[in-house]
């Protein structure tokens, strides 16, 4: 079947520490998404990616980063300079030529302690 | 400044009742929407969506009405189950040669007692 695949489900990190979390899709979408969400404020867009290569900042970019090298995948990265990463962050796909809802995966939550 | 908005963080109904979501936007060119599902700790779920040429779609017990007029849209769920309770998020997206990204409201909690 195909979908949307984020790994871990749960993770954790210290405090200052870079953390890469994984997004990989089997639906041959063009266009990815990540998001992250925390009470009451719904989902807020990070990064997203139109096509292999390139990507755009969303809303609140500072402190992460990205990479679209293969069209399968498109990694975020957590760094230290993310004043709150303890959240909930889900990844997402659409394709570029069909239907422009997305689809999303099952996220992956983050605790920095 | 918010393009689509869900003014009530939740909602809380009977079974076997009419559960109204409600979602308002900002956007003149906003001419697809869409609702989605989402339980805790998991990814969100479409549910239902409507093109900004019609005024109401149905897919079961969900039905989505569009008020272009006054930028409106409602999610109508009838009859409520307590397995619809979940938080739904509306979500809006621009005609062709806009934004590829979909625009979210905040969330409603619909909680769904038996």
């Amino acid at each position: 079947d195909g979908g949307i695949t984020q790994s871990p489900k749960y993770l954790f990190r210290k405090e200052g520490q870079n953390v890469t979390l994984s997004c990989e899709q089997n639906l041959n979408h063009d266009a990815m998404y990540w998001y992250r969400q925390d009470p009451g404020q719904g989902l807020r867009l990070i990064y997203y990616s139109q096509i292999v290569n390139d990507f755009q900042k969303g809303d609140i970019a500072e402190g992460y980063s990205v990479s679209r090298e293969k069209k399968e995948s498109f990694p975020l990265t957590v760094t230290s300079a993310q004043k709150n990463p303890t959240a909930f962050y889900l990844c997402a796909s659409r394709d570029g030529a069909g239907w422009r809802g997305y689809t999303f995966g099952s996220g992956t939550r983050l605790t920095v302690v | 400044d918010q393009q689509v908005k869900q003014n009530s963080p939740s909602l809380s109904v009977q079974e076997g009742r009419i559960s109204i979501l409600n979602c308002d936007y900002t956007n003149s060119m906003f001419d697809y929407f869409l609702w989605y599902k989402k339980y805790p700790a998991e990814g969100p779920t479409f549910l239902i969506s409507i093109s900004s040429i019609k005024d109401k779609n149905e897919d079961g017990r969900f039905t989505v009405f569009l008020n272009k007029s006054a930028k409106h849209l409602s999610l109508h769920i009838v009859p409520s189950q307590p397995g619809d309770s979940a938080v739904y998020f509306c979500a809006a997206s621009e005609g062709q040669g806009g934004s590829e990204k979909l625009v979210f409201g905040k969330g409603t909690k619909l909680t769904v007692n038996p």
